[in-house]
């Protein structure tokens, strides 16, 4: 089946430092990526939108030059927090659609997350 | 526009017992539906999805949904529940316009609690 490696799965950053979150789709192309973040107890906010080739298109609210996403291949997406905050603490997860043998698959795989903790 | 409610933030069940999530969708759009688990610091895992094909699916874990127009519902069951079954799980719609498919609409969760 179709995987998504998150990576890493937690970090613990200083205030005002960048951090980088990796997501590879290990046997399939994908060809759409979304982040999404997840506050305590709370459900699944979408951050972002990427295709493979193309600049992200961001959600309302969502801070592209905070949140830079970079999708320059098939199988990589990268979400990167600059100058983190501890506002930013959050779960990070990752989701990618695609095409495995041609076939598109309906479904989204997701990442196993990543904790950022900021301090 | 889609949206997806979920009936109850928490449900607990005994062990064995049925197990009922609930979960109403609106869509513009033919839906397609999904239920995810997650775990504790996990990512989500795929549990079963709708896709215009038969109303009533069967996914892992023992775990089925029946979609329900006429409803406008698509409730996740389990006959009976085991421990490890305990997990946060979400209802997610997603449609197609003009031929792509668009992103997952989250539910807002329903925590699922087993005793024994």
């Amino acid at each position: 089946g179709a995987v998504v490696s998150q990576h890493p799965s937690r970090v613990i950053c200083k205030s005002g430092t960048s951090v980088k979150i990796e997501c590879r789709s290990l046997d399939f192309q994908a060809t759409t990526m979304f982040w999404y973040r997840q506050f305590p107890k709370k459900s699944l906010m979408l951050m972002a939108t990427s295709n493979e080739g193309s600049k992200a298109t961001y959600e309302q609210g969502v801070e592209k030059d905070k949140f830079l996403i970079n999708h320059a291949s098939l199988t990589l997406s990268t979400l990167t927090v600059t100058s983190a905050h501890p506002e930013d603490s959050s779960f990070y997860i990752c989701s990618a659609r695609g095409w495995d043998r041609g076939v598109s698959n309906y479904g989204y795989t997701f990442g196993s997350g990543t904790r950022l903790t900021v301090v | 526009a889609q949206s997806v409610t979920q009936l109850g933030s928490h449900v607990s069940v005994s062990e064995g017992a049925l197990v009922l999530l609930r979960c109403n969708y609106s869509s513009s759009v033919p839906p397609y539906l999904f239920w995810y688990v997650q775990y504790p610091n996990q990512g989500l895992q795929l549990l079963l999805k709708y896709t215009s094909a038969a109303t009533l699916v069967k996914g892992i874990n023992g775990f089925e949904a029946e979609f329900k127009k006429s409803e406008t519902s698509f409730h996740l069951t389990k006959p009976s529940a085991h421990m490890s079954d305990a997990a946060e799980y979400f209802c997610a719609v997603s449609g197609f316009r003009g031929g792509s498919q668009g992103n997952l609409i989250f539910g807002k969760g329903t925590k699922l609690s087993v005793k024994p």
